[in-house]
Order: structure tokens, then sequence, then C-alpha cells
């Protein structure tokens, strides 16, 4: 069965450091998603992505945040410079077409020092 | 604007016991309705979900939930759980974008 796949399962860096978290969709899907969930707290939606662009983003995803799919295959989150704040379990979704079933990654654990 | 209640964080039950997770939403536009489950170090999982049509919903594993419009609530159930259903379960909603809102989550244990 296709799944959602993300490397690395966990992530440590030090603040100010740049990370990517990256993701590899199920293959005939044209929408992408990052969602994150900080420790005890909700999972929360980032951003949106269709046709190679952002198609919607939350207040969360501000400019140290960006996206991309560079290969037709892979779709990344890059974190410029990561903030203690932004330690969290990052989940990657993808989906056929708006309003159908989103299937998610397992997450990367982003921890922050 | 869009939210999701769920106000149990722990629901903590017997085996072959019935279950339900509580899940209310506030929205003032139509919305679709989603459970997912997240079982151990996994990703979350759809149970099932309500887009139109009956209000009543079967998924997997032997997982159902009611649309209620006037309570908005979309309440899950279960009327007998198996030890494998011990996990975090999350409400969430949609409208008229895609991108889902969760609830909190509700983690429930089964125990022997």
């Amino acid at each position: 069965e296709p799944e959602v796949t993300q490397t690395p399962s966990h992530q440590v860096t030090q603040m100010g450091q740049e990370v990517i978290l990256r993701c590899v969709p199920i293959s005939n899907h044209l929408y992408f998603y990052w969602y994150r969930q900080i420790l005890g707290q909700k999972v929360e939606f980032l951003v949106s992505f269709y046709n190679n662009e952002i198609s919607e983003k939350s207040e969360i995803f501000d400019d140290q945040f960006s996206v991309e799919r560079p290969d037709g295959s892979n779709f990344t989150l890059k974190i410029r410079s990561t903030k203690l704040e932004d330690s969290a379990m990052y989940f990657c979704a993808s989906s056929l077409g708006l309003n159908n079933e989103q299937f998610f990654g397992p997450g990367t654990r982003l921890t922050v020092l | 604007a869009q939210s999701v209640t769920q106000l149990d964080s722990q629901v903590p039950v017997f085996e072959e016991a019935p279950v339900e997770l509580r899940c209310n939403y506030s929205s003032s536009v139509s919305v679709y309705l989603f459970w997912y489950v997240q079982y151990p170090n996994q990703g979350l999982q759809l149970l099932l979900k309500y887009l139109s049509g009956s209000t009543l919903v079967k998924g997997i594993n032997g997982f159902e939930a009611e649309f209620n419009k006037s309570q908005t609530s979309f309440h899950l159930r279960k009327p007998s759980v198996h030890i494998s259903d011990t996990a975090e379960y999350f409400c969430a909603v949609s409208a008229t974008t895609d991108k889902l809102i969760f609830g909190t989550g509700t983690r429930l244990q089964v125990f022997p």
C-alpha cells in the first residue's frame, strides 16, 4: 500500500541553524501539506502546496519557513534559522484532490537546543 | 474561522466495553468532519469522515461517528473496544479550504 514517508525521523539542531525536513508523498497525489504538533498541543496546519506553489499558509508559516518540491517526488520544509519554539513533531501529508483523504507520514521530531 | 474541542484528554476503558470519544466544533459555514487515529510512533490514519449525506458514518476498525448539526458534535463510538485500539484519536474539521483544523486529541487507553 502506498504511503507517505518522512526523513529523518528525529532531527536535533542548534538554535539558529537551518534544517530541511524531507517528505516523499504518494506518487499520484497532487496536494501536499505540512502540519506540526508541539508536545502536548494540537496538530496545527502550516502550509498547503499545489501546482508548484503555496495555496494556503497559516500565521505560523512566516518568512523563516519555506517549502519546495525540487524534483517531482520530494516535498521539503526548510526552516532557515531555527528557534527553540520550533521544536515539534512535523507531519507531511498528501492527497489526490481537494477534500480527499489526506494521508499522513509518520512525522519528523525536531528538537532545537 | 473553525475550531474543534475534544473535552476528554484521556479515556480509560476496559476491553470489550463500549466507548465514546467526544468532539464538538465551531464554524459559521458548513464543514467536513474527520476522525484520525495515531498509533505510537506512527502517522495519522483516517478512521472516518463526514462530507455529506447520512449523518451516521461508519469507518475502519468498527468505529462509527454521528454528525449532529444542532449540537455541532461529531462523537466517535465503538461498541466493544480491543487492546489494539489503544491510541491517540484526533477530531478534525475543514471548511472552504482543505486545511485540517485539529482538536487536542483524546488518548484512549484500553485495559485488559
